[in-house]
């Protein structure tokens, strides 16, 4: 199975910083890489897919980059919104597997 | 708009086997692919099954291997978990998730497991 290794765990941040989370991947996925939002008590919300294409709807501060091994998704601008935790999931092969999430904090 | 309405969750003792639900509408059912994901309390996404479009392939994690089966009806626009010899490491929110990008995901249902 393919390990999703994504850091930091947690990051502590101030509105309008701008933040990056990282995601390797233990072989290979092209660029088959998706990164979600979740708040508390709420599903999963996709922001990005195909490592950098946005979703319709997500604010342009968001961006995704990377290719084979290492991905990052990058907040250019930290929103009051935006604090929430992230993941990187990797659908180049079954089965599908998940980073360990980014808990976004207010500092 | 695509919405995603899953059911049939629960509280089950060990041992035991439930069967969740996923309504769709909004889209062309039979045209997409479809995944279970699940998250137990305070704790990271896991991907658990998908099934293709019509239903010919299907792929599970290996927690759930053997015991859980996914299916699906594109006459309802519903997708199933079928799940067997549940354990206490289930108990968990499970979403169904569009596509195999998993684009769109519903509410999610707790299913929990516990004497």
């Amino acid at each position: 199975d393919i390990q999703m290794t994504q850091s930091p765990s947690s990051l502590s941040a101030s509105v309008g910083d701008r933040v990056t989370i990282t995601c390797r991947a233990s072989q290979g996925i092209r660029n088959d890489l998706g990164w979600y939002q979740q708040k508390p008590g709420k599903a999963p919300k996709r922001l990005i897919y195909i490592t950098s294409t946005l979703q319709s709807g997500v604010p342009s501060r968001f961006s995704g980059s990377g290719s084979g091994t290492e991905f990052t998704l990058t907040i250019s601008s930290l929103q009051p919104e935006d604090f929430a935790t992230y993941y990187c999931l990797q659908h180049n092969v079954y089965p599908y597997t998940f980073g360990q999430g980014t808990k976004l904090e207010i500092k | 708009q695509v919405q995603l309405v899953e059911s049939g969750g629960g509280v089950v003792q060990p041992g035991r086997s439930l069967r969740l639900s996923c309504a769709a509408s909004g889209f062309t059912f039979s045209s997409y692919a479809m995944n279970w994901v699940r998250q137990a309390p305070g704790k990271g996404l896991e991907w658990v099954a998908v099934i293709s479009y019509d239903g010919s392939d299907k792929y599970y994690a290996d927690s759930v291997k053997g015991r859980f089966t996914v299916s699906r009806d594109n006459s309802k626009n519903t997708q199933y978990l079928q799940m067997n010899s549940l354990r206490a490491e289930d108990t968990a929110v499970y979403y169904c998730a569009r596509e195999t990008t998993l684009d769109n995901w519903g509410q999610g249902t707790l299913v929990t497991v516990s004497s």
